[in-house]
């Protein structure tokens, strides 16, 4: 079975600050891991996922997250926030011959002051 | 990407009631999955829709309080029956393509039940 932590629930950070928020899965078997961003009163977007290869992958709205195995870390990062980043984020993790069945971390909700 | 629509978007509903959600993609899907987010939490997989057969359901979650129909590639629903006030969610399909080993998600249904 699979799992995700985020840690922290809420993060604030200042408007041209550096976004971090956390994930660590755990899993039997290589996995593959997922960010979603869900703006208030919508639906989950796709901001990247890595399956194989390069580990360090890059997003939409500037967002990029590395996939660091012997830490079961893949962490999303973005350089400068903008206040358009306040957001839910969630990580999650699937197993690829598992039916593309998607476990969830908690979510972390982002504010960005400015 | 995948274009998804929910139909309705939102509703206020009365204990005791039934509701039927609708789930329409543009192009026919593998897979297609039916999600629930209560306030302020993550998302619960509620069950993955057959195409032509019954659903898949997750732990805790039961036919006939969520019967569940994908009667083509394209097109789901979600009945939400005999409804509480602890069933004021957020109500989200997901899709996967062909070939591909990513969810798309539609834009969710908010439900109120008073």
């Amino acid at each position: 079975a699979q799992s995700v932590t985020q840690l922290g629930s809420h993060v604030s950070v200042s408007e041209g600050a550096l976004v971090l928020l956390r994930c660590n899965y755990s899993s039997s078997v290589p996995p593959y891991l997922f960010w979603y961003v869900q703006y208030p009163n919508q639906g989950l977007q796709l901001l990247l996922k890595y399956t194989t290869g390069a580990t360090l992958v890059k997003g939409i709205n500037g967002f990029e997250a590395e996939f660091k195995k012997s830490e079961t870390s893949f962490h999303l990062t973005k350089p400068s926030a903008h206040m358009s980043d306040a957001a839910e984020y969630f990580c999650a993790v699937s197993v690829p011959w598992a039916g593309n069945m998607l476990t969830f971390g908690g979510g972390t909700r982002l504010m960005v002051k400015p | 990407s995948a274009v998804i629509s929910q139909k309705p978007s939102r509703d206020i509903c009365q204990r005791g009631t039934s509701l039927t959600i609708q789930c329409q993609v543009d192009s026919q899907v593998t897979m297609m999955f039916w999600y629930r987010q209560q306030p302020g939490q993550s998302l619960t997989l509620i069950a993955t829709a057959n195409q032509g057969s019954e659903a898949t359901y997750e732990s805790g979650f039961v036919i006939d309080k969520f019967p569940i129909s994908r009667p083509n590639l394209t097109f789901s629903t979600l009945t939400v029956s005999n409804m509480s006030p602890e069933d004021s969610s957020i109500y989200l399909c997901s899709v996967v393509r062909p070939g591909s080993d990513t969810q798309y998600f539609g834009p969710g249904t908010r439900l109120t039940v008073l």
